[in-house]
């Protein structure tokens, strides 16, 4: 079954360090999303892609934030430099509109970010 | 701002018996509603799905419940069983939201007790 895969699994940084998260989304689905959790909170919306441009970004968005589909398959989430509040796991997710414009997105299994 | 609210964060139950999970919503524009299954150190995984327009969704063990007019839905698993054990989260989106970014509720921790 086709799935969602982030890497890495775990990063380890220094504050004001620039971080690259890597996700490969399900091959034939067209919307890619980010969104993180801080410990104990719920899982919050960072931004949308679709057709190589941001379609929605939330306001945690900032412009430390960046977002890139360098190829075909990656979809990269950058922090340009680091906060400690920017510690959290990291989920990317991805969609394909159903027929009734319903659609399910199916997670990666994240990237836990520690910054120091 | 919780629009999407599970205010049970956990909940035991006996392998073999009922669960049922929570969840309200305040926001009167959502039109699609998930339940999102997690464990530890992993992502959330997709459970099952309702849309507005029905008021259930059966998928063998699972079932979502949608009552609109009390901006309210529940998830019955039937029977627990142990490895259902995980936090569940409610999730609802709707068709204005450009991409149908998911707003989710905080999550119920779910114990099947053997």
């Amino acid at each position: 079954e086709p799935e969602v895969t982030q890497t890495p699994s775990h990063q380890v940084t220094q504050m004001g360090q620039e971080v690259i998260l890597r996700c490969v989304p399900i091959s034939n689905h067209l919307y890619f999303y980010w969104y993180r959790q801080i410990l104990g909170q719920k899982v919050e919306f960072l931004v949308s892609f679709y057709n190589n441009e941001i379609s929605e970004k939330s306001e945690i968005f900032d412009d430390q934030f960046s977002v890139e589909r360098p190829d075909g398959s990656n979809f990269t989430l950058k922090i340009r430099s680091t906060k400690l509040e920017d510690s959290a796991m990291y989920f990317c997710a991805s969609t394909n509109f159903g027929t009734g414009g319903e659609e399910t997105q199916y997670f990666g299994p994240g990237t836990r970010l520690l910054v120091l | 701002d919780q629009q999407v609210k599970q205010n049970s964060p956990s909940l035991s139950v006996q392998e073999g018996r009922i669960s049922i999970l929570n969840c309200d919503y305040t926001n009167s524009m959502f039109d699609y509603f998930l339940w999102y299954k997690k464990y530890p150190a992993e992502g959330p995984t997709f459970l099952i799905s309702i849309s507005s327009i029905k008021d259930k969704n059966e998928d063998g063990r699972f079932t979502v419940f949608l009552n609109k007019s009390a901006k309210h839905l529940s998830l019955h698993i039937v029977p627990s069983q142990p490895g259902d054990s995980a936090v569940y989260f409610c999730a609802a989106t709707y068709s204005g939201a450009g991409s149908y970014q998911l707003t989710f509720g905080k999550g119920t921790k779910l114990s099947v007790i053997p």
